[in-house]
């Protein structure tokens, strides 16, 4: 059983398009995360939602939005596409947000063009 | 903030050799600190972890870590390294942000076994 899903595991797409990547957790977890990591490997946190309420937003430009229909789910929709939003895009999950131990996806890796 | 150093982007060592793969932090509180591998095309899997117990942490598939005060390190090892072991390693801090716990990372350290 898949703990940490994300869809697509690919997305190629153009400059200016909207797109937007799923994922769920079935850990019973009560956090979860999106990160970012670029071409270097570096990754960096972007959101987390603790039960549907947003926790951590750090400076991501607000063509990003992330959402939360329910503590399982967390998706983010990328409005307007740039060259530079090219990366791998990781979910994550943990049990609470006084949690140290997170669970991450296999990644969706955005190429646009 | 806290923040994260990892010596050495690519470290390259013999079947059988040991692993030694540096992490430094910089904190002003004591941290709680993390080692995550990713092997190619997946995501990250934690290896062990420090959260103010032991210093020496052991962690999956041989690994290890001993969090040092004085040198504000924890290093990862393993004594005998296995071609199994090629992946990207991430060392993280944990950062206080009003009660969620965010994870900071080091740039990751590829490890090359070499036949």
């Amino acid at each position: 059983d898949t703990a940490v899903s994300q869809t697509p595991k690919y997305l190629v797409t153009q400059m200016g398009n909207d797109k937007s990547i799923k994922c769920e957790q079935n850990l019973g977890h009560d956090t979860m995360y999106w990160y970012k990591q670029d071409s270097k490997k570096f990754l960096k946190i972007m959101f987390s939602y603790n039960n549907k309420e947003l926790i951590i937003n750090e400076t991501v430009p607000n063509r990003f939005s992330p959402k939360s229909p329910d503590k399982a789910h967390l998706n983010l929709h990328i409005n307007s596409l740039e060259l530079g939003d090219s990366a791998v895009y990781f979910c994550a999950s943990s049990p609470s947000e006084t949690s140290y131990e997170q669970y991450f996806g296999p990644g969706t890796r955005l190429t646009v063009t | 903030a806290q923040s994260v150093t990892q010596l050495g982007s690519h470290v390259s060592v013999s079947e059988g050799a040991l692993v030694l793969l540096r992490c430094n932090y910089s904190s002003s509180v004591p941290p709680y600190l993390f080692w995550y591998v990713q092997y190619p095309n997946q995501g990250l899997q934690l290896l062990l972890k420090y959260t103010s117990a032991a210093t020496l942490v052991k962690g999956i598939n041989g690994f290890e870590a001993e969090f040092k005060k004085s040198e504000t390190s924890f290093h990862l090892t393993k004594p005998s390294a296995h071609m199994s072991d090629a992946a990207e390693y991430f060392c993280a801090v944990s950062e206080q942000n009003f009660g969620n716990e965010k994870l900071t990372f080091g740039t990751g350290t590829r490890l090359t076994i070499i036949p």
